[in-house]
C-alpha cells in the first residue's frame, strides 16, 4: 500500500482567503483523489487528479472553487479559494493501491477551519 | 434512493460476540465493494474488498457480496474494543465512487 502525508494537518483560516493543501505519495500513482469529509458525515469525493490532464470534478464542485494540481506522479494540490465558514471541514487525499482496481488509500487529512 | 445506505447505528455488540455490518446499493452495475474503518479523528482505512458474490474471508472479518439483492455485508468475528469505529461501505460503478453514510460500532468490554 502506498504511504500519503499531507500539510498542513489543521489550519484556521479566515473568510475570503485561500488554503492550499499538498499531498504527497511514497510511490508513483496514476490516479488521486481529493475527499471532503464534513463533521460527523461521510466522505464526498471533490474530484480525481491524473497527471497531464485536468482534474475531473464531481457535481457541486467546480475549478474557481477548488483547483488541483498534479505536476507529477506522487504529488497533489488542492486549493480551497475564497473560503467561508461552509467549507469547514476535513480535507483528504487518496490514492489507488494494492492489486485490486479502486482500492484506495488515504492520507491523514486536513482540518480546516474557517473563521 | 441514496445510492449507498447504511444504518447509522450505534450498533453496540458486547465483546467476543459476532458484529454484522449492512450495506444496500441502489444498482445493479456497481462492480466493486469496499469496505473501510474510519477511528474518530482519523482517516479511512481500507478493510476488505470484494468484487464478486459470496463470501471472502480475512482473518476475523468476513465480506459478503449479493449483486441479485444488491446488498454487502462484513461481518466481525470475535470483536475486540479496538474495532469500535465508524465502518464505511464503498461501491464503485465505472467510474464512480461512492461512499455509504457509515455504520458505527460500539464494542462493549
Amino acid at each position: 500500500s502506498a504511504v500519503i502525508s499531507q500539510k498542513p494537518s489543521r489550519d484556521i483560516c479566515q473568510r475570503g482567503t485561500s488554503l492550499t493543501i499538498q499531498c504527497q505519495v511514497d510511490s508513483q500513482v496514476t490516479m488521486m483523489f481529493w475527499y471532503r469529509q464534513q463533521p460527523g458525515q461521510s466522505l464526498t469525493l471533490i474530484a480525481t487528479a491524473n497527471q497531464g490532464s485536468e482534474a475531473t470534478y464531481e457535481s457541486g464542485f467546480v475549478i474557481d472553487k477548488f483547483p488541483i494540481s498534479r505536476p507529477n506522479l506522487t504529488f497533489s494540490t488542492l486549493t480551497v479559494s475564497n473560503m467561508s465558514p461552509e467549507d469547514s471541514s476535513i480535507y483528504l487525499c487518496s490514492c489507488l493501491g494494492g492489486l485490486g482496481f479502486y482500492e484506495q488509500y488515504f492520507g491523514p487529512g486536513t482540518r480546516l477551519t474557517v473563521t | 434512493q441514496k445510492e449507498v445506505e447504511q444504518n447509522s447505528g450505534p450498533l453496540s455488540v458486547p465483546e467476543g460476540a459476532i458484529a454484522s455490518l449492512n450495506c444496500t446499493y441502489s444498482d445493479r452495475v456497481s462492480q466493486s465493494f469496499f469496505w473501510y474503518r474510519q477511528y474518530s479523528g482519523k482517516s479511512p482505512e481500507l478493510i476488505m474488498s470484494i468484487y464478486s458474490n459470496g463470501d471472502k474471508e480475512d482473518g476475523r472479518f468476513t465480506a459478503q457480496l449479493n449483486k441479485a439483492s444488491q446488498y454487502v455485508s462484513l461481518l466481525i468475528r470475535d470483536s475486540q474494543p479496538s474495532d469500535s469505529a465508524t465502518y464505511l461501505c464503498m461501491k464503485t460503478s465505472y467510474d464512480k465512487v461512492i461512499f455509504g453514510p457509515g455504520t458505527s460500532l460500539s464494542v462493549i468490554p
